[in-house]
């Protein structure tokens, strides 16, 4: 079993529709990582979260660390938001360094 | 936002020959740089994790000699591919880490390497 689950592993949408992708962990973290990757493989930081909720225009980010859940919500999803979308969790690997553990990441295709 | 540049973004060589790679944090000092090769509809794989002036950390499986590592500022590593062959053809993606800890890291564009 990976460390880090995501699921859908692909999921098409609507332009306008309203996107959910999940990530379960079993590392014990005290943060989660959300990642934009774009066809042309460039990696964009999205969100880092520890608690509640964070909210970047239309993304929005949720983790329960108790539960060990995460979801990354996109709100009227846009072709432009078509991308893989990954979650990575921080594990403790020494002196001070943690390093990323990566979901295998959701394929998000967003169709006009 | 913090910003972090590779370069170059594609280089093809030929077999036998020796690669580098930059990363640099362009708008603050990054504490900790990471190298990660990511092969086609797969996860990104970490490969080493380099603090300034000191020897990087290589992951298990990964050979120090052909990945040589240096991270000679706080703003600058360098990921050298030594006598690259066909199989070291991948993608190549950094990322700074500014503050030590648990804390946002910021990922370089990547670099596409094809060895023939």
């Amino acid at each position: 079993k990976n460390e880090v689950e995501q699921s859908p592993q692909n999921l098409t949408a609507q332009e306008g529709e309203f996107i959910t992708i999940n990530c379960s962990y079993s590392v014990g973290i005290s943060a989660l990582h959300w990642l934009q990757q774009h066809p042309g493989g460039g990696i964009v930081s999205l969100f880092m979260l520890s608690s509640g909720k964070k909210k970047h225009g239309r993304l929005i980010a949720t983790i329960n660390i108790q539960e060990k859940h995460s979801s990354l919500h996109i709100t009227a999803s846009h072709p432009r938001d078509s991308a893989v979308y990954i979650c990575a969790a921080p594990r403790y690997s020494g002196g001070s360094n943690y390093k990323l553990t990566f979901g295998k990441g959701t394929l998000l295709t967003v169709n006009p | 936002g913090a910003v972090v540049s590779q370069h170059p973004s594609w280089v093809i060589c030929k077999s036998g020959t020796s690669v580098k790679i930059e990363c640099r944090s362009l708008d603050f000092q990054a504490t900790t740089m990471f190298w990660y090769r990511q092969f086609p509809k797969q996860s990104l794989m970490l490969m080493a994790t380099s603090n300034e002036g000191s020897k990087a950390t290589y992951e298990q499986g990964v050979e120090k000699d052909k990945f040589l590592i240096n991270h000679a500022s706080l703003t600058l590593s360098t990921l050298t591919v030594t006598s690259a062959h066909p199989e070291d053809s991948s993608f190549y993606i950094c990322s700074a880490r500014r503050l030590a800890g648990v804390s946002e890291q910021f990922f370089g564009p990547g670099t596409r390497l094809t060895v023939l």
